[in-house]
């Protein structure tokens, strides 16, 4: 079946800009998660979500950041006022439903995001 | 400070060899998971270690969880091409947050 898919791939913007980074998960996964990935490095927890609602968003680093979930299938991360510091690989997860061992999070290929 | 600390950050050998790469921290898990990573991809879970001293195999991958729950290794046998990745450990934090380490990039030349 389908794995997760995020769009777009590579999105080169400008500084001051705001971006939208897209996750759709596997069809039926409760659980969607974002993370933040630098190059050689693993993934840094941003926020996750029980079907439409935001369960942790600890991890987002400022208020220019933010998601949402509106129907609980696809999720959208969103960066306002972008600066330099904002360029990653942001990566999307889900799980069949949430927590711990039980349930195997399968990640997205990423979006690679520059802010020039 | 990392909560999760990985060792070596990196690793090149030849093909056939054997290596062992190792996951410490202070803290106690309730488990602790491993990952690899492949140039240009996500990464995908590889064991689940659940119970203090378990040992579990995938092929020729080994993963230990040590006694105490703070720390696990990763033994692989005749290393081949094919297992040149970046290789992570991660364990839950509270219920539903999955906190990673920097990971081992693996080099595995023929």
């Amino acid at each position: 079946g389908a794995g997760v898919s995020q769009s777009p791939r590579y999105k080169v913007t400008k500084r001051g800009q705001d971006v939208a980074l897209r996750c759709d998960p596997i069809s039926g996964h409760v659980s969607l998660y974002w993370y933040r990935q630098a190059l050689g490095q693993g993934p840094e927890f941003l926020t996750y979500f029980n079907y439409e609602a935001q369960q942790d968003k600890s991890g987002l680093p400022n208020d220019r950041f933010s998601a949402e979930r509106p129907e609980g299938s696809i999720s959208t991360l969103t960066i306002q006022r972008t600066e330099q510091r904002d360029s990653a690989m942001y990566r999307c997860a889900s799980s069949l439903k949430t927590g711990r061992s039980s349930y195997e999070q399968y990640f997205g290929p990423g979006t690679r995001l520059t802010v020039t | 400070t990392q909560l999760l600390e990985q060792s070596p950050q990196f690793l090149s050998i030849q093909e056939g060899e054997n290596l062992t790469v190792y996951c410490n921290s202070s803290s106690v898990f309730s488990s602790l998971q491993w990952y690899r990573q492949e140039p240009g991809e996500g990464p995908v879970l590889l064991v689940t270690v659940v119970t203090g001293g378990e040992v579990k195999k995938l092929k020729r991958l080994t993963f230990q969880f040590g006694d105490a729950r703070k720390d696990s290794s990763l033994h692989i046998t005749a290393a081949q091409p094919g297992d040149t990745g970046l290789y992570l450990c991660a364990a839950w934090i509270g219920y539903s947050t999955l906190t990673f380490g920097k990971g081992t990039m693996l080099l595995v030349s023929p």
